[in-house]
């Protein structure tokens, strides 16, 4: 039963900082890897979508890896400021199932 | 583009009481779609899928129930609401790599 794992569970960094999310699974049998925004009381942003066939995505200041032989992915955030404090989920999509998710990780950017 | 809705945004129900959720999908045809929900400290939880009018999957054997009667609808039902029914549902849809977006989400607090 694959299982999705994201730490930290709480990260909080001055605004400038460079920083990387975590995100691991357990069942490297993935049609890929999906990231997401959540702010409080809100729905999900889909943030970059990795095929499994694929090493890496970009989006303006945001940089996900995939490395599928260890089970891992990461969300590199560039120069984080104020408004990129949400929590961020990551979650994998295997053939013929839904998307299984991690619990996140919620981010605070102080100014 | 694509758009997805869901309504109420808020509910307050008490416990025993019928529940109707409904979630519709714009400016796609044929997609998947999906219901989540999500409970305090417990992440994401899919309940229900659908890759077809009239087509339900269920993930989780509970009190709730799903029907699709149209292609871009799809509700979430209950007879009787239970106190552990609260949280936050949210519905999505996806076609072709699986990218999966979600709606605003119902905010249901079960008294």
């Amino acid at each position: 039963k694959q299982e999705v794992t994201q730490i930290p569970a709480a990260l909080s960094v001055p605004e400038g900082e460079n920083l990387v999310l975590n995100c691991s699974f357990t069942d490297s049998a993935i049609y890929n890897l999906q990231w997401f925004r959540q702010d409080p009381g809100k729905g999900l942003t889909s943030l970059l979508l990795i095929q499994s066939s694929q090493r890496e995505q970009t989006s303006g200041r945001l940089n996900a890896s995939l490395d599928k032989s260890s089970g891992r992915s990461t969300l590199y955030i560039a120069a984080s400021q104020p408004g990129d404090s949400a929590t961020y989920l990551c979650a994998v999509g295997q053939a013929g199932t839904a998307l299984i998710f991690g619990k996140g990780t919620t981010l605070s950017v102080s100014s | 583009s694509q758009t997805i809705h869901q309504w109420p945004a808020t509910l307050v129900q008490p416990v025993g009481s019928p529940l109707s959720l409904e979630c519709t999908v714009e400016g796609t045809s044929n997609p998947n779609l999906y219901w989540y929900r999500q409970a305090a400290g417990r992440g994401l939880q899919l309940l229900f899928y659908s890759v077809g009018i009239g087509q339900i999957s269920s993930e989780v054997p509970q009190n709730l129930s799903a029907s699709r009667p149209q292609d871009r609808q799809f509700i979430l039902s209950s007879k009787k609401l239970l106190l552990s029914d609260s949280g936050f549902y949210l519905c999505a849809w996806s076609v072709l790599n699986n990218e999966q977006f979600f709606g605003p989400g119902t905010r249901l607090t079960v008294l």
